[in-house]
């Protein structure tokens, strides 16, 4: 079936420094991508997608591209803030009523 | 508009009980998800619902009963609590469609404890 294996944690990063979680999925055929963001205490939110191969999503300074190549689609961030420290889903869809997560990587950045 | 809202936020059961937990939507949206979310376990889907009336196993529905008496709301129900169960519950809800990619929108969860 589908999967989602992503990076494992925790990452714990210095403030401005550069982010990479890692992202890779298992789907016959190619799905839409998403990252999820989850602050602590909160709901998920949507921070970014990319619907098809090449795609690139993009918010909050946050970037990842849809490789169909590699299967991947891998979280970066150029600078990152200590407002950044979250738990981060990889997520992907064929349109039907699934979505499929990854267990999540929890980030921490310091001061 | 609220988006999506769960009641309660907290719950303490003992072994045995039964609670219904409620989640609403003010987004007309036609499909809604129940999740439960463990340490290192990520997301595991527990029922969903694609319209009014409707309902679905996910992938861990054991213990859980739900219902969608109305588009705008969805009820899980545990009817024998079990410690095993504790959890934080999200739910969820999306536009229908292909075209919509399925892209979620998430509750505040309720963080239960069955003792």
């Amino acid at each position: 079936g589908d999967s989602v294996t992503q990076m494992e944690g925790p990452v714990t990063l210095s403030e401005e420094a550069f982010l990479t979680i890692n992202c890779t999925y298992t789907a016959t055929g190619y799905p839409s991508l998403f990252w999820y963001v989850q602050y602590p205490g909160e709901g998920l939110q949507l921070l970014l997608k990319a619907t098809k191969a090449d795609d690139k999503g993009s918010n909050k300074g946050f970037e990842a591209t849809y490789r169909k190549e590699t299967t991947s689609f891998h979280l970066e961030k150029g600078s990152v803030q200590v407002s950044d420290s979250a738990v981060y889903f990889c997520a992907l869809s064929f349109g039907n009523e699934k979505l499929t997560f990854g267990t999540g990587t929890r980030l921490t950045i310091i001061p | 508009n609220a988006g999506v809202t769960q009641t309660p936020k907290f719950r303490v059961l003992k072994t045995g009980q039964s609670m219904t937990l409620l989640c609403a939507q003010d987004m007309n949206h036609e499909y809604m998800y129940w999740y439960r979310q463990d340490p290192g376990m990520g997301l595991r889907l527990i029922h969903y619902s694609v319209g009014e009336g409707t309902t679905a196993k996910g992938e861990v529905p054991d213990g859980y009963n739900v219902s969608r008496l109305k588009k705008q709301n969805f009820l899980l129900g545990l009817e024998s609590a079990a410690p095993s169960q504790t959890s934080v519950y999200f739910c969820a809800s999306s536009w229908a469609g292909v075209s919509f990619h399925n892209e979620q929108f998430f509750g505040p969860g309720t963080r239960l404890t069955v003792l």
